[in-house]
């Protein structure tokens, strides 16, 4: 299993620009996230789902959109990138007994780091 | 309010020394999880523990160790005889819904 990846690894956006972060994961897991870091800040939520077509915010999702057309595949798009969006983007995605109340430990994919000028 | 506060920033220590990093959480759920991830310089998430909140009972894994107390809503880690190889970020979380709310993370700096 490859587990959760992300592309790219590294991006320049100038203010303004529109781009994509691509994450998928091959375990079959019925939950994914994203999350971005900024230093002393730990990792926040940006936008998360709990299945394919459903989608929810997290704690910072003003700029951001997602979908989640299937199992695999969660992208995140930045509709016009600022300065502010400058972080490191961590994907991640879990196997949730959400009925059961059990919750797994989230698997993260590498990252992405996002510079915006 | 769902909160986890790691109020030591940064922590240096000498290799071999015992370290313990704390993490106090705030809840008002009956039922929640708390995780300890590690986060070396290479960049990635490492997942390292995951505690119920109705399984009070200490885990011991290697030099690894956790102290988990509801009474002072505390999920305290500690790592026996350090060693380099442990500099990293540690972040703590909570577990509420689905969603990882985190500490801002512990940088521990190993030296040899």
């Amino acid at each position: 299993n490859a587990g959760v990846t992300q592309t790219p690894k590294f991006q320049v956006l100038k203010t303004g620009q529109s781009m994509t972060l691509q994450c998928a994961q091959d375990m079959n897991h019925e939950y994914m996230s994203w999350y971005r870091q900024d230093p002393g800040m730990g990792l926040r939520l940006i936008h998360y789902s709990v299945g394919a077509g459903i989608t929810d915010q997290g704690e910072v999702p003003n700029g951001y959109n997602v979908s989640r057309s299937t199992t695999e595949d969660f992208p995140l798009r930045l509709l016009s990138a600022a300065p502010s969006q400058t972080s490191v983007y961590f994907c991640a995605s879990s196997y949730s007994k959400a009925a059961q109340g059990s919750y797994n430990e989230q698997f993260f994919g590498p990252g992405t780091r996002l510079t915006v000028l | 309010a769902q909160k986890v506060t790691q109020a030591q920033t940064e922590i240096s220590v000498v290799e071999k020394e015992d370290v313990t990093l704390d993490c106090v959480y705030e809840t008002r759920d009956t039922t929640y999880y708390l995780f300890w991830y590690k986060q070396p310089p290479s960049g990635e998430l490492v997942f390292l523990i995951r505690r119920n909140s109705f399984d009070e009972q200490n885990e011991i894994s290697g030099r690894y160790s956790w102290n988990f107390q509801k009474s002072t809503s505390s999920f305290n880690f500690t790592i026996t005889a350090s060693q380099v190889v442990d500099s990293a970020v540690y972040f703590c979380a909570l577990n509420r819904g689905g969603k990882l709310i985190f500490g801002q993370g512990t940088e521990l700096s190993v030296k040899p």
